[in-house]
């Protein structure tokens, strides 16, 4: 079975601090895609990067960056100089790359508040 | 990435009718979407896949009689929830499973359903 754990229920930080937020997987797949959604208070989920089990090299993308752990199976997000529009719930999820078994399992989500 | 839509974006009905939630993919020819259910500040839960032309496959413990699903063409699902009760009112959300190579889903912006 899938497992995804966000230990942090909510962050709050004053706007341009540094967050990171934590994610820990379980799988019994050798071959696994990992996830990062944000969810603005509109609802909507937005796609923020999607991270192929066999590439662990980390990935910036402007004040986004992430850091995959295969060995203590962790892929935390960190947010440098934190803006008031990130104020989200943010998700990790994790999923099977098979065809016909795309099920997405999402942690519970990390409620992140920047305070300006 | 596909371009989802949901309509309704919020309904509000009364106990014991049923609400038709409809899923679209604007731009690409959907096989298979998924439907998530979210309570309020908890995770997305997987409810079920839906595959074009066949029924849907439940997850366990979700009740097929109850949230009926329709994937009667390419580019439209439909999510029925029969006789609802207050306990249904969630936030629903679709996605639609793309063609790359990872099988990507793109989400719709959700459709918020209150029971009184």
């Amino acid at each position: 079975a899938q497992k995804v754990t966000q230990a942090q229920t909510e962050i709050s930080v004053v706007e341009k601090e540094d967050v990171t937020l934590d994610c820990v997987y379980e799988t019994r797949d050798t071959t696994y895609y990992l996830f990062w959604y944000k969810q603005p208070p509109s609802g909507e989920l937005v796609f923020l990067i999607r991270r192929n089990s066999f590439d662990e090299q980390n990935e910036i993308s402007g004040r986004y960056s992430w850091n995959f752990q295969k060995s203590t199976s962790s892929f935390n997000f960190t947010i440098t100089a934190s803006q008031v529009v990130d104020s989200a719930v943010y998700f990790c999820a994790l999923r099977s790359p098979n065809f016909g078994n795309e099920k997405l399992t999402f942690g519970t989500g990390t409620r992140l508040t920047i305070i300006p | 990435g596909a371009v989802v839509s949901q309509h309704p974006s919020w309904v509000i009905c009364k106990s014991g009718t049923s609400v038709k939630i409809e899923c679209r993919s604007l731009d690409f020819q959907a096989t298979t979407m998924f439907w998530y259910r979210q309570f309020p500040k908890q995770s997305l839960m997987l409810m079920a896949t839906s595959n074009e032309g066949s029924k849907a496959t439940y997850e366990q413990g979700v009740e097929k009689d109850k949230f009926l699903i329709n994937h009667a063409s390419l580019t439209l699902s439909t999510l029925t929830v029969t006789s609802a009760h207050p306990e249904d009112s969630s936030f629903y959300i679709c996605s639609v499973r793309g063609g790359t190579v990872a099988y990507e889903q793109y989400f719709g912006p959700g459709t918020r359903l209150t029971v009184t």
